[in-house]
């Protein structure tokens, strides 16, 4: 059974460094994996998809890479800002799933200005 | 461009009472889930469809049903109402044969009383 642990639960840091979200899944044979942002109480916001046979996404000034073999992706915010504060969820999709998602518990981020 | 369309946003509703949340996919869209989550709680799988078909089958209790319909909107029916059942309701959507991204609408919040 596939399960997405997030480490750290919850982390906070001051404005403008830079930081990295880590998550890792149990089960290598994964279709996609996607890093989510939600604010409290709010909607899903999509930040970065990886395909299984890529290493990393870029966008902006968050990058994320994938190890498929190990089991981990990681999430790497640069020159954090304040409106950044928000829980950042990783979730796989499973092969043969049509694309459900299995999820982390997330990462609540705090970014003190 | 076009989201994933959510209504209500927000719904009260008494203990043994029924509710009704709509989904509007992203056009051209094939595929809609249905994820619940709880206070605190990283989402978990309801239910999806493909091609108004039912494809896969999660947590959902038997007081719940859905379908999708014609129009590709897609409808869940809560009947018997618990206090468990409050939540944040989100429907996401995607398009079977492409990169297997989930775009997820800004969620429907349901408080039984």
């Amino acid at each position: 059974k596939q399960e997405v642990t997030q480490i750290p639960a919850a982390l906070s840091v001051p404005e403008g460094e830079n930081l990295v979200l880590n998550c890792s899944f149990t089960d290598s044979a994964i279709y996609n994996l996607q890093w989510f942002r939600q604010d409290p109480g709010k909607g899903l916001t999509s930040l970065l998809l990886i395909q299984s046979s890529q290493r990393e996404q870029t966008s902006g000034r968050l990058n994320a890479s994938l190890d498929k073999s190990s089991g981990r992706s990681t999430l790497y915010i640069a020159a954090s800002q304040p409106g950044d504060s928000a829980t950042y969820l990783c979730a796989v999709s499973l092969m043969d799933s049509n694309y459900q998602l299995i999820w982390g518990a997330g990462t609540k981020l705090i970014i003190k200005p | 461009a076009a989201g994933v369309i959510q209504s209500p946003r927000h719904l009260i509703k008494e203990k043994r009472e029924t509710a009704t949340l709509k989904c509007y996919p992203i056009p051209r869209h094939d595929t809609v889930y249905w994820y619940q989550q709880g206070p605190g709680q990283d989402p978990q799988f309801l239910i999806s469809f493909y091609e108004k078909m039912q494809s896969d089958k999660g947590s959902i209790p038997d007081r719940f049903s859905a379908q999708q319909f014609s129009d590709y909107h897609s409808e869940l029916n809560m009947s018997s109402l618990e206090l468990g059942d409050s939540a944040l309701y989100f429907c996401a959507s995607s398009l079977k044969q492409a990169t297997g991204e989930l775009f997820f609408g800004e969620g429907s919040r349901l408080t039984v009383l």
